[in-house]
């Protein structure tokens, strides 16, 4: 157990529609960021967060949009759902934005139909 | 910009065999680099990582990598696989410098492991 946890563990959403996905971060862990792993696929990297600013971008479009609360937990929100956007997302969080260590949970697999 | 390749999409080995898991990476300065491994379903665990120091570095598991950086490698090896280490098993290489704010992992695209009885 890595002290992250993800909600909800499974969703299945139509196209065009919403989402919210939710992280607690590890206990003094400062620092969230998020993966869009594809089936098949190695993870890819949305964005991070720290101390509830976005601290960095992979290549997602914005409809890709995420917050960080004061307690250190995160939201990934995904608007107008695409096909392709079915994936599992996981969530990594760190004890400081240098990348020295990531504890990833368990992830949350969305389906979108 | 940072890149992991594995170039072993599947492999099977059978039980008590030696195993290497290769990965090659692509990056200007020292990197940081990691071995998570995946069970289906199931998020990352970390194996081992690499920031500096000794080239061959112990994980968990009994899992052992080794850098090399004239090659630009840093494969995966165990000397006796279990049935319990099927699983899909990725590379990643992240920033090196303290004052790169926002790195991240650059994972490769994952070998999977099976394992035969």
């Amino acid at each position: 157990e890595t002290g992250v946890t993800q909600s909800p563990t499974h969703l299945i959403k139509t196209r065009g529609q919403q989402v919210t996905l939710r992280c607690s971060s590890q206990s003094g862990h400062n620092t969230v960021s998020w993966y869009q792993q594809a089936l098949g696929q190695g993870p890819q990297f949305i964005f991070q967060y720290y101390r509830e600013e976005e601290n960095g971008r992979g290549n997602f479009p914005p409809r890709f949009s995420g917050l960080q609360f004061p307690n250190y937990s995160s939201e990934l929100n995904v608007n107008a759902l695409e096909l392709d956007d079915s994936a599992l997302y996981l969530c990594a969080s760190s004890p400081g934005r240098a990348n020295t260590e990531a504890f990833f949970g368990q992830g949350t697999r969305l389906t979108v139909v | 910009a940072q890149s992991v390749t594995q170039p072993d999409i599947h492999i099977t080995v059978s039980e008590g065999a030696s195993l290497e898991l290769r990965c090659n990476y692509s990056y200007g300065a020292t990197p940081y680099l990691f071995w998570y491994v995946q069970s289906p379903g199931q998020g990352l665990q970390l194996l081992l990582k690499y920031f500096s120091g000794d080239t061959l570095v112990q994980g968990i598991k009994g899992f052992e990598a080794e850098f090399k950086r004239s090659q630009s490698s840093f494969n995966l090896r165990k000397p006796s696989v279990h049935w319990s280490d099927a699983a899909e098993y990725f590379c990643a290489v992240g920033a090196s410098s303290r004052d790169n704010y926002g790195q991240n992992f650059v994972f490769g695209p994952g070998t999977r492991l099976s394992v035969l009885p």
